[in-house]
């Protein structure tokens, strides 16, 4: 079974450090992995993924994600955090083998402050 | 370019009542997927429409709930009878293909079960 943990509920950083949001994955498949940020009231938006390649992954606003095969991880990271980075972030998981459906994990709320 | 596009934005429904959710895909992308967001959790994947066909309902629930993507026309979520657990957000996404595209997200219905 497909599955995505990210461990951390709340992750909080000071602007202008560096801040890395955690996940771990599992597929039978080779995984397909994206990264997706939910701002209040708001649909999801598209950040990075990772299909095939590079294990470092470069996306939307500055962020980057590195994929880990050994440790099955695909954790997103940025070097320096802006307050409008504060939101919820969702990392998902699709076996490559198989069509369709996303397994997001339950989310982690970054905060940034000044 | 218009994204997914999902209404209403905000549904409300007595307990017994039924609900009808539309969602529109950006232009071009024949393959919709839905999800649920109930409070405090993440994304659920419910079911996943390619035009005209079902390709995968593992997450829908068995009764009451049921979707279609006609050929012509919005993809419409209905859930019959409602009870106060249906309510949560729920986000439409489309893609252009099931390969390695990324799945784009519309801002999501949130329904409220009085």
């Amino acid at each position: 079974a497909q599955s995505v943990a990210q461990p951390e509920d709340q992750v909080n950083v000071a602007e202008g450090n560096p801040l890395t949001v955690k996940c771990t994955y599992s597929v039978s498949g080779n995984p397909y992995l994206f990264w997706y940020v939910q701002y209040p009231n708001r649909g999801l938006q598209f950040l990075l993924k990772y299909i095939t390649g590079d294990n470092l992954v470069k996306g939307s606003y500055g962020f980057e994600a590195e994929f880990n095969k050994s440790q099955t991880s695909f954790h997103l990271k940025k070097p320096s955090a802006l307050v409008s980075d504060s939101a919820l972030y969702f990392c998902a998981v699709r076996d490559g083998n198989q069509g369709g459906k996303l397994i997001f994990g339950q989310g982690t709320e970054l905060s940034v402050k000044p | 370019n218009a994204g997914v596009m999902q209404n209403p934005r905000h549904l409300v429904r007595r307990r017994g009542q039924e609900a009808r959710l539309r969602c529109s895909p950006v232009k071009g992308h024949s393959h919709v997927y839905w999800y649920r967001q109930l409070p405090e959790e993440g994304l659920k994947f419910m079911v996943y429409l390619q035009k005209e066909n079902i390709i995968d309902e593992s997450g829908m629930p068995k009764e009451r709930f049921s979707a279609e993507f006609p050929k012509e026309g919005p993809s419409i979520l209905r859930i019959q009878q409602v009870v106060r657990g249906d309510s949560a957000a729920y986000f439409c996404a489309s893609s252009l293909s099931t390969g390695q595209g990324e799945q784009y997200f519309g801002p999501g219905t949130r329904l409220t079960v009085t």
